[in-house]
């Protein structure tokens, strides 16, 4: 079946390290996501693609930068990790279909823990 | 600016009872209200969505409302069942630079006790 798979699924870091979170899929679809999740503050956007030359800042891309290497890649990257930004990032596409807003389609999570 | 409210933060109910849960938007302008089921430990996956040319749509026990001249949204999920334990999301599309986005509540833990 077509899925959104990342990795690492776990990464436990330093603070200062610099750590690249990667997404891939399947599903043929232009539009990727990556999204952080912290409890009580539900998924926040920090950036997205709509196509491999587009990349878009979302509501907390400070600290963060990304790189759309494909139509199926979309990597993360903290390049100076800081202990706030530990948490459960997602990484989500969807297709553009008729235009019209349609599902994302979320990967399986990676845990990140910055010491 | 762009803020989508979500409440109750967590709801428990008995197997069989209804739940409600009531998302509230900021920007008149959004047209498409989607909803997540996050189960413990899994990836969110949608469960219904609605338009804003609608202002209701049902599907088995699951059902959404949508009241865009108030700018909220609700969730209704009826006969509870253990398996609806998880943690739900609303969302709301914005516009911004020319692109559609989703911004999402900041969830519900809803608890169904057998």
């Amino acid at each position: 079946d077509a899925d959104v798979t990342q990795t690492p699924r776990n990464r436990i870091t330093k603070t200062g390290k610099r750590i690249m979170l990667e997404c891939s899929q399947t599903k043929g679809h232009d539009r990727m996501y990556w999204y952080r999740q912290d409890p009580g503050l539900g998924l926040r956007l920090i950036y997205y693609s709509f196509d491999v030359k587009d990349i878009n800042k979302g509501e907390i891309s400070d600290g963060y930068s990304v790189s759309r290497q494909a139509q199926a890649k979309f990597s993360l990257s903290l390049e100076s990790a800081i202990p706030n930004q530990t948490a459960l990032y997602f990484c989500a596409t969807s297709d553009p279909g008729t235009g019209v807003y349609n599902e994302q389609f979320f990967g399986p999570g990676t845990r990140l823990t910055v010491l | 600016g762009e803020n989508v409210e979500q409440h109750p933060s967590t709801l428990s109910v008995q197997e069989g009872d209804s739940a409600v849960i009531k998302c509230t938007y900021s920007d008149s302008a959004s047209n498409y209200f989607p909803w997540y089921k996050q189960e413990l430990g899994k990836r969110p996956q949608l469960i219904i969505d609605i338009r804003s040319n609608v202002g209701e749509k049902k599907d088995q026990r699951i059902a959404v409302t949508l009241n865009k001249t108030a700018k909220h949204f609700s969730l209704h999920i009826t006969e509870t069942q253990p398996e609806d334990s998880a943690v739900y999301f609303c969302a709301a599309s914005f516009l911004s630079g020319g692109y559609n986005k989703l911004i999402f509540g900041a969830g519900t833990r809803l608890a169904v006790h057998p």
